[in-house]
């Protein structure tokens, strides 16, 4: 079956520096995805979200950058502070009239002060 | 406004028990969802309800029943528990396809 996967299981990175977390994604149809964060004992947050129409959104201190080509997503985190520090997972929605996310098995970002 | 809201928040069954999460929120969405996500694993989708009256399964649906009460509120009930439904489930909503899902705060469910 097709499926969400990350390239990295977990980052480590110093604060302040950005950080850049990656996604790939198997399903040619999709056609919106969305970036969770998820701190310990908390339930998933939304981050940002991107349509296939597009290939750049940028929120605050985030960015996701979309390649159709590649079938790859990633999130760029601006200036990583301690409080970024979570799990990230990336979803992908098959598009149509179909609801269900699709969720991979996400990263876990750990930012040293 | 409490957006999603799930009880209780933890819960010990032994096998054969069972028992009915409960999901209420206040944002007048159509769409509710049950996920389950295990150690390592991103969230499955258990059961999903597009809209009131509507309910269908999603990628791990067996061992769950789930009932679309009205708009507000979606349950999921496990009829008889087994080990392997340790977990913790996470109740979703959603005003729209293709728009973000908002999560409550999950149940910590151990089966024994």
């Amino acid at each position: 079956g097709e499926s969400v996967g990350l390239h990295l299981p977990t980052l480590s990175v110093q604060e302040g520096d950005n950080s850049i977390i990656n996604c790939a994604y198997s399903n040619s149809a999709s056609d919106y995805f969305i970036w969770y964060k998820q701190e310990s004992g908390k339930g998933p947050q939304f981050i940002i979200d991107i349509r296939s129409n597009m290939d750049k959104r940028q929120g605050q201190r985030v960015t996701v950058l979309l390649n159709k080509t590649v079938k790859h997503l990633s999130l760029q985190i601006a200036a990583t502070q301690p409080g970024d520090s979570a799990v990230y997972f990336c979803a992908e929605n098959p598009g149509g009239s179909n609801y269900k996310l699709t969720f991979g098995k996400g990263t876990l970002l750990t930012v040293n002060p | 406004n409490a957006g999603v809201t799930q009880t209780p928040k933890f819960q010990v069954l032994k096998t054969g028990q069972s028992m009915t999460l409960q999901c209420a929120q206040d944002m007048n969405h159509n769409s509710m969802y049950w996920y389950r996500q295990d150690p390592g694993m991103g969230l499955r989708l258990i059961y999903y309800s597009a809209s009131e009256g509507t309910t269908d399964k999603g990628e791990v649906p067996n061992g769950y029943n789930v009932s679309r009460l009205n708009k507000r509120e979606f349950s999921l009930r496990l009829e008889s528990a087994a080990p392997s439904q340790t977990s913790v489930y996470f109740c979703a909503s959603s005003g729209q396809p293709n728009t973000e899902a908002f999560f409550g705060q999950g149940t910590r469910l151990t089966v024994v």
